[in-house]
């Protein structure tokens, strides 16, 4: 099966831009999450998609958004882009259930966005 | 709350020498285990997992790690490095990650 792959792997932007990330998961899976990793903070929780529905999401404010399609492809959105926002982007997949919760299955990554912000 | 531990941010260690990286952490249910590589430039990669049995678990590439619920840690253990185990590791327990050790290995 080919893996969890992210599009584009290489971001520029500047400040008050917006960007939209593209991730496609394991065939088969239905669970897509979204992760922010930097130096400082390392990886962060963003928020989780089974069947085109958020079902879990971390502390981040509302300029991150996302979503997922039926063919379980997710994007995520981030408006108004700040310098902090400068990271590696890591979406996951994973076999889950409806009735299983985030981190009782492998997850399995794709390589990255790396998104800068100038 | 669930939390992870990982107490160390760097290790180094020399090729061939064996390492030891540490992973506590707080759960409240049973929990499930991880260890997961990240090499410079890529995403995470599965080394091992635990969920229930037996409480050493063999992974890939040669690493290993041994769950104790008494001491709450989930130890990752490999007894000879190679130099391309050079990566960030990271523990995972529910849906929460550590901040990750940093390996570094010297010829």
């Amino acid at each position: 099966k080919a893996g969890v792959t992210q599009t584009p792997r290489y971001l520029i932007k500047t400040r008050g831009q917006q960007v939209t990330l593209s991730c496609s998961p394991i065939s088969g899976h239905r669970s897509v999450s979204w992760y922010q990793q930097t130096p400082g903070q390392g990886l962060q929780f963003l928020f989780e998609y089974f069947s085109e529905t958020q079902r879990n999401k971390g502390n981040f404010p509302g300029r991150f958004s996302g979503r997922q399609f039926s063919n379980s492809r997710s994007e995520m959105n981030v408006s108004t882009l700040e310098l902090g926002d400068s990271a590696l982007y890591l979406c996951a997949s994973s076999h889950l259930t409806r009735t299983s919760r985030l981190g009782t299955d492998t997850q399995y990554f794709g390589p990255g966005t790396r998104l800068t912000v100038l | 709350a669930q939390s992870v531990t990982q107490p160390d941010i760097h290790i180094t260690v020399s090729e061939g020498a064996s390492l030891e990286l540490r992973c506590n952490y707080s759960y409240g249910a049973t929990p499930y285990l991880f260890w997961y590589v990240q090499s410079p430039g890529q995403g995470l990669q599965l080394l091992l997992k635990y969920f229930s049995g037996d409480t050493l678990v063999q992974g890939i590439k040669g690493f290993e790690a041994e769950f104790k619920r008494s001491q709450s840690s989930f130890n990752l253990r490999k007894p000879s490095v190679h130099w391309s185990d050079a990566a960030e590791y990271f523990c995972a327990v529910g849906g929460g990650f550590g901040a990750g050790t940093t390996v570094t290995v010297r010829a």
